[in-house]
This record gives structure tokens, C-alpha cells and sequence, in this order.
């Protein structure tokens, strides 16, 4: 069973369309991220939620929006898409604890914008 | 501002070579490191978690220390096979704030 799972795995589309990436952790983690990694393969935080609230946002436009319906489901909805958003974005869950959560990422979702 | 560092970027071993990937982070409160490998056009999979009070972490042929002082961690690949070709990436953690992430290092080993 896969722990992290997104889908799509891969997604191609026009410039100025609106595309959503979904989500899905079945570990029971009560916190889910979103990760973009860049061309030059550099991975840097997006959003953070915790019980389906949002606890960080990163300096990130405002045609991303996150939702969460649920702990277990972090979907991630891109208006208007632009060149510059092609990259591969990773959704990554973990628990909340007072020790050091170990952080579990799906496997991608490659971006490409034409 | 959590900064980390990987270096090399790059490196090219032959194979049954024994070698150090280092990391370097700036802020040495940290809740724990996290080495992960990928693989070209693939998820990250978790090699090993140190918590803060941990020095080590071993599993199989790779071995991880931490150093929090001195703000540094390095990941040791004993015996390297080609198989072990990928990026490595280390990141590090506070409470359940986000990683932080290098920029990786991407090891060829060549057969």
C-alpha cells in the first residue's frame, strides 16, 4: 500500500488553464505538505496544513490555492497556469509530535506548462 | 533563516568504494536530519531519520552521524554498487515545521 500517493503522476497543459493535483496519505498523519522542486532540483516548501488547517504559507502566488477536505487529503489547485510553474510538486505527510516526525513523500507530480 | 548545505554537489566513484557525503546546516536547533535518496524522474524515498539526541543512525551498508554543535551530518555508503547511483538529499526538522532542504549531491558510481 502506498503511503503518500498523488495523482497525477504526470501533467501537461496550456498556459492560462487552471489544473488541481490531488493527495492522498494513508499513515493516519495529522500534518500534510506540499513541496516544489525546481529545475535545478531544489526543494523548498510551499504550504504546510495541520488537521486540516493551514499552517504555513510560503511566499507563493495566490493562483495556488491548497485544500484539505480532510486529515487524510491534501489537494493543491493551480489557476491560471504560467511557463514558470513547470515542476514537479510533492505532497509529504508526517505526525505531529513533540519528538522528530520522520517525513513521508509521494511520488510527484511532474508540471509541464506549454 | 535555516540554511543547508550539501557538498559536494557532485561526485563519481568506481564501484566498492567506500565514500562521505556531507551536509551542513546554520541553525542548530533542530528536531531532527533526514537523509533521503531520489532517483532521476522519482519520489524521494527515506534512507534514515536522527533525532537530535540521537549521533547515528546505521542501516545496511549506509551509516549517518550528527553533529548539532557544530551544525554538520554526514552520510557514509560503504562499498558502493552501481545500484546506489541517485541524488542524495538531507533535510532538517523542527518540531513539525517543514524540511528544509540541500540542493543534494548526485553520486554516480561506476561499475
Amino acid at each position: 500500500d502506498t503511503a503518500v500517493s498523488q495523482t497525477p503522476k504526470y501533467l501537461v497543459t496550456q498556459m492560462g488553464n487552471d489544473k488541481s493535483i490531488k493527495c492522498e496519505q494513508n499513515l493516519g498523519h495529522d500534518t500534510m505538505y506540499w513541496y516544489k522542486q525546481d529545475s535545478k532540483k531544489f526543494l523548498k516548501i510551499m504550504f504546510s496544513y495541520n488537521n486540516k488547517e493551514l499552517i504555513i504559507n510560503e511566499t507563493v502566488p495566490n493562483r495556488f490555492s491548497p485544500k484539505s477536505p480532510d486529515k487524510a487529503h491534501l489537494n493543491l489547485h493551480i489557476n491560471s497556469l504560467e511557463l514558470g510553474d513547470s515542476a514537479v510538486y510533492f505532497c509529504a505527510s508526517s505526525q505531529e509530535s513533540p519528538g522528530a516526525p520522520e517525513a513521508f513523500f509521494g511520488q510527484g507530480t511532474r508540471l509541464t506548462v506549454v | 533563516k535555516q540554511e543547508v548545505t550539501q557538498i559536494p554537489a557532485a561526485l563519481s566513484v568506481p564501484e566498492g568504494e567506500n565514500l562521505v557525503l556531507n551536509c551542513s546546516f546554520t541553525d542548530s536547533a533542530i528536531y531532527n536530519l533526514q537523509w533521503f535518496r531520489q532517483d532521476p524522474g522519482k519520489g524521494l524515498t527515506s534512507l534514515l531519520l536522527i533525532q537530535s539526541s540521537q549521533r547515528e543512525q546505521t542501516s545496511g551498508r549506509l551509516n549517518a552521524s550528527l553533529d548539532k554543535s557544530s551544525g554538520r551530518s554526514t552520510l557514509y555508503i560503504a562499498a558502493s554498487q552501481p545500484g546506489d547511483s541517485a541524488t542524495y538529499l538531507c533535510a532538517v526538522g523542527k518540531g513539525n515545521t517543514p524540511l528544509v532542504f540541500g540542493k543534494g549531491t548526485r553520486l554516480s558510481v561506476i561499475a
